[in-house]
């Protein structure tokens, strides 16, 4: 029964270099969240997916940031592009439903911007 | 704008005694509360949650304490044991008809002492 998975856990990137971070959802969960935490801060809400479909990406920055869930496989959180700025732990969280359930996190990717 | 506010960045308690965490939230609207417990480089963990139509949950030796009229809500952990030394999250769920995402205090570190 594995939790939500999340790889790499380190990724260092130079300045300029595109960053892709992955999630495997909990086995039965449809809905895929992205957070972002920087350092000393709490997180903060990115992106909304469920299967193919971006639900709500009101926390995502307009530019450089993408995501998707396709299909088959896992959900995708790309960044063009790097800056030192973009040097955070990012986590997925999945959930059975988006209301009234609890979300469950992955381990996070501790993305590093040289 | 900090709608969910934890306004304790710490905390510390004697191993056997009561911890309290409190954390304050701006929205009236917000209708079901989470609090998270997140050790150094793991990904955030589900602990206990409310609805806004209660105003207790009890899990163990955790209990969460949800006051509307107040926008206050505050988790008792009884007795404490130093396992539980820990940042804790709250997080609120956003106003009915979103898409169910989480909007997080700053934390409150926990360390309790032995």
């Amino acid at each position: 029964n594995a939790g939500v998975m999340q790889n790499p856990r380190h990724l260092v990137r130079r300045r300029g270099q595109e960053a892709r971070l992955r999630c495997s959802p909990m086995k039965g969960h449809s809905h895929v969240y992205w957070y972002r935490q920087l350092p000393e801060e709490g997180l903060k809400f990115m992106v909304y997916l469920q299967k193919e479909n971006i639900i709500d990406e009101s926390g995502m920055p307009k530019e450089r940031f993408s995501a998707e869930f396709p299909k088959e496989g896992p959900s995708i959180l790309r960044i063009q592009q790097v800056v030192r700025g973009d040097s955070a732990a990012y986590f997925c969280a999945s959930s059975p439903a988006k209301l009234g359930y609890e979300q469950y996190f992955g381990p996070g990717t501790r993305l590093t911007v040289t | 704008d900090q709608q969910v506010k934890q306004n304790s960045p710490s905390l510390s308690v004697q191993e056997g005694r009561i911890s309290i965490l409190n954390c304050d939230y701006t929205n009236s609207m917000f209708d079901y509360f989470l609090w998270y417990k997140k050790y150094p480089a793991e990904g955030p963990t589900f602990l206990i949650s409310i609805s806004s139509i209660k105003d207790k949950n009890e899990d163990g030796r955790f209990t969460v304490f949800l006051n509307k009229s107040a926008k206050h809500l505050s988790l008792h952990i009884v007795p404490s044991q130093p396992g539980d030394s820990a940042v804790y999250f709250c997080a609120a769920s956003a106003p009915r008809g979103n898409t169910g995402k989480l909007i997080f205090g700053q934390g409150t570190t926990l360390q309790v002492k032995p």
